[in-house]
């Protein structure tokens, strides 16, 4: 089973900073699949990026996912009010399919 | 619009049964693979079981294994999860994914006496 560890666990930052999120997987993800969604609270997940660098539809290009391999990041160039949630990483290159535990970021 | 939307969850005794429905519209539901995902109150996500594209091909984790069974039916753009023997860990709000797309709301199943 690949493990994902997100860092930090919370990143309090002030609206219009940059937003830097890590996650980092125990092996290597087939295939770079690795995605990234937001969740707040009361409310389903909602899909940010996949393929570790592709958006999903409709999301802002304030949103930026990198990295290949072990390593992953995901990038929020300029915190707009909506973005303070909790953000988890996903590896579904290999089963069992894995989540990170979760960074939150809140308002500074 | 891209949607899926789950129906079936709700309050059930330890052993029991439900089966949970995922209705697809918007998108080629027959293009994608399909996934279930469960997130247990204040707690975090867990992936719970896969399905293929044409439904030949499911696994499941460790934890449901033998108990949950995924199935779907393409011509209804429908995604199901049969649970048999719930457990009081079962207890979560259960999500219907394709992973590339979109997440469902989820809905929620309570497994206590």
């Amino acid at each position: 089973e690949i493990v994902l560890t997100q860092s930090p666990g919370t990143l309090s930052l002030s609206p219009g900073e940059r937003a830097t999120l890590s996650c980092r997987a125990s092996q290597s993800v087939s295939s770079n699949f690795l995605a990234w969604y937001q969740q707040k609270p009361g409310q389903a997940p909602r899909l940010l990026i996949y393929g570790a660098s592709s958006r999903a539809t409709g999301i802002p290009d304030r949103f930026s996912g990198s990295g290949s391999g072990t390593d992953f990041t995901l990038t929020i160039s300029r915190l707009e009010s909506e973005d303070f949630a909790v953000y988890f990483c996903q590896q579904y290159g290999s089963s069992p399919l894995t989540f990170g535990q979760g960074t939150k970021v809140e308002i500074k | 619009e891209v949607q899926l939307v789950e129906s079936g969850g709700g309050l059930v005794q330890p052993g029991g049964s439900l089966r949970l429905s995922c209705a697809a519209s918007g998108f080629t539901f027959s293009n994608y693979w399909m996934n279930w995902v469960r997130q247990a109150p204040g707690k975090g996500l867990v992936w719970v079981s896969r399905i293929n594209n044409d439904g030949s091909t499911t696994s499941y984790a460790d934890s449901v294994k033998g108990r949950f069974t995924i199935s779907r039916d393409n011509a209804k753009n429908t995604l199901y999860l049969q649970m048999n023997s719930l457990r009081a860990e079962d207890t979560a709000v259960y999500y219907c994914i394709s992973i590339t797309v979109t997440w469902g709301q989820g809905t929620l199943v309570t497994v206590s006496s």
